[in-house]
């Protein structure tokens, strides 16, 4: 089974604090990504990576960073956290998508932040 | 947007089957479906996909017409377990890098 895991399963920072969320999966996925999920508001991309030191933003990069410096690890990074971030951080991963391989996302656990 | 309709809500019985509708009356021709499960507090699990034929694997079994407009997700015997938001998702095979979008899903409850 594919495991991807996150570090923490709750979080809860200060207003200004920077944030490191970490990603780990253990199934030598190419493709890395964070969402968060928000009532109402579904899952919305943030970033992916398709291979080491490559990202791309997603639809909502505004206030995020990212670093990927191994092919297993991702981090997800809120430079300067404000009350708006507080949400649910799921991180995915899914194989590359030549060769004909399936692109099925898995998800970890997922972190609930709270920025006070 | 999403581009499924699911039901916002279903009861089921455990032991019994559970069917899950969804309506994708725009999907294009290249276009899969995907179903995901949230089981509270914890990420998406994917479940199947499929793109015409009916497919069926250990978790569940995927039916969709002929005409793809529509697709019914069968979990053949509900467990309390199964309780979770089920949602249909329709994408390109490989397009996009990522951007899964989620709809309301459809909440399943799984009663003794």
């Amino acid at each position: 089974d594919v495991k991807v895991t996150q570090s923490s399963r709750y979080l809860v920072k200060r207003t200004g604090e920077k944030v490191f969320l970490e990603c780990v999966q253990d199934m030598d996925h190419e493709n890395m990504f964070w969402y968060r999920q928000d009532p109402g508001l579904g899952l919305r991309l943030i970033y992916f990576s398709y291979d080491v030191k490559m990202k791309e933003k997603g639809d909502i990069p505004e206030g995020y960073s990212v670093s990927r410096e191994k092919k297993e690890r991702f981090s997800l990074i809120l430079e300067s956290a404000s009350t708006n971030q507080t949400s649910m951080y799921l991180c995915a991963s899914t194989l590359a998508l030549d060769g004909g391989a399936v692109d099925t996302q898995y998800f970890g656990p997922g972190t609930r932040l709270t920025v006070l | 947007d999403a581009k499924t309709t699911q039901p916002p809500s279903m009861d089921c019985a455990e032991g019994r089957a559970a069917n899950l509708p969804c309506n994708h009356s725009t999907i294009s021709g290249n276009e899969y479906v995907y179903w995901y499960r949230q089981i509270h507090s914890q990420g998406p699990q994917y479940i199947i996909h499929g793109l015409k034929n009916n497919e069926t694997n250990e978790m569940a079994s995927l039916i969709i017409t002929e005409d793809r407009k529509s697709s019914t997700l069968i979990l053949p015997h509900a467990t309390l377990r199964d309780t979770a938001v089920y949602y249909c998702i329709v994408r390109i095979y490989g397009g996009s890098q990522g951007n899964l979008i989620f709809g309301k899903g459809t909440k399943l409850s799984v009663k003794p």
